[in-house]
This record gives structure tokens, sequence and C-alpha cells, in this order.
């Protein structure tokens, strides 16, 4: 059974420190992705990676960045959190190539800046 | 900017009931694919359709794509209170990225 896997399902933290969210798969898949998840406005991605070292900016990288340094693991850092980087954030991986594949997503992790 | 727009934003039925969304996009696509995601949680793929088909079942659920109109709809039959979530369309276009809309909650009545 395919499985990707989230560091926290919640998560507390001040205004200003450093926060790293872990995402693992196990599918040996090439693409991950971190997307943040906010009422009435879907998911919005925000860094992709394509195979390890290798990372593209999406929709909304602004005070995030990320590190793929292993094939299952991609990680996402908040350099220095602020309150409206509260969110749902979502990591998924896919398979590379073809037109039906279809991206796998972990639980979630709940941010919440105070 | 989100690709899709699912309508209508929320989807209140009873149990039995057929339950229909939709979803519109802007831009050309290889494939659109629908998710359901239950509270709190991730999201689960439900079925993907290529931009070179019309409608594709699997289940209770049946999508249909009509490119000319840029939009896709999903149908989920005889609904069950385990069908409440919201449910996503993605749009993939060329690489390995998806565009996800707002999503539609779905709540099932027993």
């Amino acid at each position: 059974d395919v499985k990707v896997t989230q560091s926290s399902r919640y998560l507390v933290k001040r205004t200003g420190e450093k926060v790293f969210l872990e995402c693992v798969q196990d599918m040996d898949h090439e693409n991950m992705f971190w997307y943040r998840q906010d009422p009435g406005l879907g998911l919005r991605l925000i860094y992709f990676s394509y195979d390890v070292k290798m990372k593209e900016k999406g929709d909304i990288p602004e005070g995030y960045s990320v590190s793929r340094e292993k094939k299952e693991r991609f990680s996402l850092i908040l350099e220095s959190a602020s309150t409206n980087q509260t969110s749902m954030y979502l990591c998924a991986s896919r398979k590379t190539g073809g037109v039906s594949y279809e991206q796998y997503f972990g639980p979630g992790t709940r941010l919440t800046v105070t | 900017s989100q690709q899709g727009e699912e309508d209508p934003q929320a989807l209140s039925i009873q149990e039995g009931e057929n339950a229909t969304m939709n979803c519109s996009y802007k831009t050309s696509i290889n494939n659109l694919q629908w998710y359901r995601q239950n509270s709190g949680r991730g999201l689960v793929h439900l079925i993907l359709i290529r931009s070179n088909e019309r409608e594709k079942h699997s289940g209770r659920l049946r999508v249909t794509l009509d490119t000319s109109k840029k939009s896709s709809s999903l149908l989920i039959t005889a609904s069950r209170a385990a069908d409440t979530a919201s449910y996503f369309c993605a749009t993939g276009g060329a690489g390995n990225k998806l565009t996800f809309g707002g999503g539609t909650r779905v709540l099932v009545k027993p």
C-alpha cells in the first residue's frame, strides 16, 4: 500500500521561529509537492521537486524554502514563521512521466503560528 | 491563481440521492482529476479523465469532460453518509503539476 507520511499532524509555533515540515514517501516517486490549504482557496502549490536536489517554485513560494537531499524525503522550511502562515500543509508525491498518474497525499500538518 | 472552479461550493443531500458537482477551468489540459478529502485529512484520488475522453465511470462515480466548454462534472450516485467530504477537481497540463479548484463540500444526511 502506497504511503506518504508527514512528521506532525498538529504543530504550534511562535512568530519568528524556524519551522521544519517533513514528508516521506515510500513509493520511489520522483516528484514531490508541498501545498497549503486555506478555506475557500483550495490547494495552492508552494514548491515542488522532480528529482533529488532539484526544486521549482510553485504559485506561492514567498516565505518558504525546501530541501530534497534524498529521493524519499521532501522538507518544507519556514525560515521565520509568521501568523499568515497558519494553515494546513499537505505533501504529495507522484511518479514521473505519462498523463495518467495521480498524486498521493499525506495526512496533512495543521500549523498554527501564534 | 486557481485553474479549476467548483460549483456549487456546498451541497446537502439525503442518503440515496445523487450528488452532482461541476468544475470549470481556463486553459488547455492533458487530464482532469477528482479528489476527495475527508475532514482534516489528506486528499484521496478518485478518478482521472484524459483530455481525449468524454466520460468515465468508476463504481458509483461518473465523470464527464467537455473540453470545448472547459468543464467537467462529477456525479456520485446513490450517495451514502460516508460520501460526506470535500471534492476537488484538479487539472493537469504539461509537466507533473496539478492545479486545484476551491472544492465542493458535500453533506449526505442519513
